[in-house]
């Protein structure tokens, strides 16, 4: 089944504490992509890939990291989390060919930091 | 700036009653706008894609319409059922450089179809 799979679903943490949440996907997409969703908000971009070794910044990047070593998995990295960034978290990609191409989203992963 | 904006931020409807939902937009070039469902904690479904020369398409009891010209959607829900209780979000693509879109998320509207 084609998928995005996102871990955890929930994650509590400690302010401070390196933490990263992995996703992959399985329909070989160039494009993988790191959102957040906060209420009143709707999604914001943080980080998106457009290939293997190839990332750059969304909309609210600060305070985090990603890598793309390979083109299935795009971790995102949280280096020392602080409040503000507890959030749902949706890991999303997307191919680039045909007329319809949208995104494919994970099921999201609800971080809380305290 | 590309914006999505949508309307009412939340709405309550009897089971069995039609409602629509609205979506305006500012996004340049134009590319495809889309109607996603999400319910509480998961991620966004697509529910319709429609492109610049289309306006109306349907998805079983959902039907979407778009007129480009005023930059409006809407999703209309027929004999709505207690499973459409979710978020319904309006997502607008711009064609970039490389092949791919960049996206512009409404920030939804909450429909609570009660008994």
């Amino acid at each position: 089944e084609a998928q995005v799979t996102q871990n955890p679903r929930y994650l509590i943490t400690v302010t401070g504490k390196k933490l990263t949440v992995t996703c992959s996907q399985n329909m070989n997409h160039e494009y993988m992509s790191w959102y957040r969703q906060d209420p009143g908000l709707g999604l914001r971009q943080i980080y998106y890939s457009m290939n293997v070794e190839v990332t750059d910044k969304g909309d609210v990047p600060e305070g985090y990291k990603v890598s793309r070593k390979e083109k299935r998995n795009f971790p995102l990295i949280l280096e020392s989390p602080s409040p503000n960034q507890t959030s749902l978290y949706f890991c999303a990609s997307q191919t680039k060919t045909g007329p319809n191409y949208g995104y494919t989203f994970g099921s999201g992963t609800r971080l809380t930091v305290v | 700036k590309n914006q999505v904006e949508q309307s009412p931020q939340s709405l309550i409807i009897l089971e069995g009653k039609n409602c629509t939902l609205q979506c305006n937009y500012t996004v340049s070039p134009f590319s495809n706008l889309r109607w996603y469902k999400q319910d509480t904690g998961r991620g966004p479904v697509s529910l319709t894609i429609m492109t610049f020369s289309e306006n109306t398409k349907s998805n079983g009891r959902y039907t979407a319409t778009l007129d480009a010209d005023t930059k409006q959607s809407s999703l209309h829900i027929t004999a709505s059922q207690l499973s459409d209780s979710a978020s319904y979000i309006c997502v607008v693509s711009a064609k970039v450089p490389g092949g791919y879109q960049k996206v512009t998320f409404g920030t939804g509207t909450k429909l609570q179809v009660i008994p």
